[in-house]
């Protein structure tokens, strides 16, 4: 059974600040990764898709990265914000069936 | 830009009523998905839907649970007799095309609280 994990659980970190959230999935044989962003008694906002065959994505600040044989992927944000304050999940799918999510990490960005 | 929208944002039931949860899916999508979210607890996976039937489901979804696209537009999650433990944000998703497999981007609405006294 697919399970994934987030670390850290929790990440506090002053204004302009680089960081990573790393995300790690026991079944390599996904067909792609997600990363949502979810504020608090929100919904899900898609941040990145990577496709199995793809090892990384960027859109603006943020750059995720796929390295399936190892499990694991990364989101780094650059020069963080207050506003990226949230709870960021990966989500990874495998064939024929649906998301299975990670438990988060909770993200504040002090200014 | 095109957005997932569910109704109402809260529901207060008691115990062993029946809710109907309303999402109306991006207009053009054809994968619909429900999902879950215990309080402090991960996303669930619930049901995915395609061309008026279920494509998957997961052990959560039993016999209290059903789905279904009554018109054009809206997709529902009825639960037939709501239990304690049903409390949760229920989140409907959408995608464009492919199912699972999909190489499509889900869209999620705002979620449903649901909470059962």
């Amino acid at each position: 059974k697919q399970e994934v994990t987030q670390i850290p659980a929790a990440l506090s970190v002053p204004e302009g600040e680089n960081l990573v959230l790393n995300c790690s999935f026991t079944d390599s044989a996904i067909y792609n990764l997600q990363w949502f962003r979810q504020d608090p008694g929100k919904g899900l906002t898609s941040l990145l898709l990577i496709q199995s065959s793809q090892r990384e994505q960027t859109s603006g600040r943020l750059n995720a990265s796929l390295d399936k044989s190892s499990g694991r992927s990364t989101l780094y944000i650059a020069a963080s914000q207050p506003g990226d304050s949230a709870t960021y999940l990966c989500a990874v799918i495998l064939y024929g069936q649906n998301f299975v999510f990670g438990p988060g990490t909770r993200l504040s960005v002090l200014p | 830009e095109p957005e997932v929208t569910q109704t109402p944002s809260h529901q207060v039931t008691q115990m062993g009523q029946e809710v109907i949860l309303r999402c109306v899916p991006i207009s053009n999508h054809l994968y619909f998905y429900w999902y879950r979210q215990i309080l402090g607890q991960k996303v669930e996976f619930l049901v995915s839907f395609y061309n008026n039937e279920i494509s998957e489901k997961s052990e959560i979804f039993d016999d209290q649970f059903s789905v279904e696209r009554p018109d054009g537009s809206n997709f529902t999650l009825k639960i037939r007799s709501t239990k304690l433990e049903d409390s949760a944000m229920y989140f409907c998703a959408s995608t464009a095309r492919g199912g699972p497999p999909s190489t499509d981007t889900q869209y999620f609405g705002p979620g449903t609280r649901l909470t059962v006294l």
